[in-house]
């Protein structure tokens, strides 16, 4: 694999019912976050990794974790999913020692919660 | 509070250039990023801003005045395959992107 994977690339969830998003990356990566994308505003930055073994919470964690025990997988976990969690779930990493240190993205999961 | 903003949608014809704006005001200025976005796929890297002045990279280009908190990406020649929403992000003193929610640009023949 080159760059971030994610799985899976879409999914429908009873309400109630608790989700694991996967996301890895090959490009050895120390920072690797977690968006939202809903229609009409920006992503929305849910946790955050700044190195294996530490996470963050962003704008909007709420209902979500995420752990980050090696370098490349930053799963994110819905406990217990809610409707309004439906959304375009994005992964993307970079390198905070470069310059300009860009994020790249994963494909995305997009995630109906019924 | 942060906030980005820039316009939701603009049009343009095939070959021609096209500005799409972008104001913000954040806490703290590590650099403003330029990403592309085709529908139903991820956000790709365009340009990156962290001095006043302007950064040109083929038929793209990119303008930031810190003073005024403005900058613009300038698109030239455009192609049918420039349609696309245009994400407008700043680099705030933790580090983190705060993103604008985009500019969708329709290129008509």
């Amino acid at each position: 694999i080159a760059g971030i994977t994610q799985a899976p690339t879409s999914q429908i969830l009873a309400a109630g019912r608790r989700m694991t998003l996967r996301c890895t990356q090959d490009m050895r990566h120390n920072a690797m976050y977690w968006y939202r994308q809903d229609l009409g505003l920006g992503l929305r930055l849910i946790h955050y990794s700044n190195t294996a073994g530490t996470t963050g919470k962003g704008e909007v964690p709420d209902g979500y974790s995420v752990s980050r025990a090696n370098t490349d997988d930053f799963p994110l976990t819905l406990a217990s999913a809610v409707p309004s969690q439906t959304s375009v779930y994005f992964c993307a990493s970079s390198e905070r020692s470069a310059i300009p240190n860009e994020q790249f993205f994963g494909p995305g999961t997009r995630l109906t919660v019924l | 509070g942060q906030n980005i903003d820039q316009p939701t949608e603009m049009t343009a014809t095939e070959g021609a250039i096209v500005q799409i704006n972008c104001t913000y005001q954040t806490s703290g200025f590590n650099g403003l990023f330029w990403y592309q976005q085709h529908a139903g796929e991820a956000p790709t890297f365009l340009s990156y801003n962290v001095l006043d002045g302007l950064e040109e990279k083929g038929r793209f280009s990119s303008f930031l005045s810190r003073s005024k908190g403005y900058s613009y990406l300038l698109l030239k020649e455009l192609q049918m395959k420039d349609s696309a929403s245009y994400l407008c992000a700043v680099m705030d003193s933790n580090y983190q992107l705060i993103w604008g929610a985009g500019t969708k640009l329709i290129i008509k023949p």
